[in-house]
């Protein structure tokens, strides 16, 4: 069974940095490609990043470019998201998905990010 | 970016009785190598969101069969034949045929 468990998230102040995690299992992480997409509680849903099966190739928002960086460590089959120089409207759970046949088949169970001071 | 405009934004809907989501896209999704990369997602309340419909049309593993979507180039349609309470959520179309991928602004569906 694919399982995806986000983590990291949780209170920072604007200008701060977090790291978000996503432990993958039941399937052979190295073989997909993997995003990130974010809600702000109560609205609808934004990709924010996106990166290739061995790490090479990344792509990010431009509401986000500059300040997030996405990464994957397939020996322990987990993805992150680097969030520096965070903002108010940075506030949102953020969700690890995973493709097959097409975009975003697999979904985590959202980790919460709050930025305020 | 392709805007995907849903409608309508809140669905009252009866138990038992159909329903209709219409999502459009400002351009065409009809990819280069011919597939139109529209997907539907449900979102119940307080859970994280479901693929449900993928490539305009084909239902993912373990979705109910009243579900179908159809639709073609802009104009696109997830119908539920008879609507059940399990249904009651936020449902959202996707774009994938144009780079970045952009989400529907979402239909609330609820009980009439």
């Amino acid at each position: 069974e694919v399982q995806l468990v986000e983590s990291g998230g949780g209170l920072v102040q604007p200008g701060g940095s977090l790291r978000l995690s996503c432990a993958a299992s039941g399937f052979t992480f190295s073989d997909y490609w993997m995003h990130w997409v974010r809600q702000v509680p109560g609205k609808g849903l934004v990709w924010v990043s996106r990166i290739n099966p061995d790490g090479s190739s990344t792509t990010h928002a431009d509401s986000v470019k500059g300040r997030f960086t996405i990464s994957r460590d397939n020996a322990k089959n987990t993805l992150y998201l680097q969030m520096n120089s965070l903002r108010v409207e940075d506030t949102a759970v953020y969700y690890c998905t995973r493709d097959s046949s097409g975009y975003f088949n697999y979904w985590g169970q959202g980790t919460l990010v709050t930025v305020s001071s | 970016d392709v805007v995907v405009t849903q409608s309508p934004l809140s669905l009252p809907v009866t138990l038992g009785q159909p329903a209709s989501i219409s999502c459009r896209s400002s351009q065409s999704l009809v990819h280069s190598v011919g597939n139109t990369y529209l997907n539907w997602f449900q979102q119940r309340p307080g859970q994280s969101p479901r693929r449900l419909i993928y490539e305009v049309s084909k239902r993912d593993s373990g979705v109910p069969d009243r579900f179908s979507g159809s639709g073609s180039g802009t104009d696109f349609t997830l119908e539920i034949s008879r609507v059940e309470a399990e249904d009651i959520g936020v449902y959202y179309c996707l774009q994938g045929t144009h780079w970045p991928p952009t989400f529907g602004q979402g239909t609330k569906v609820e009980i009439k």
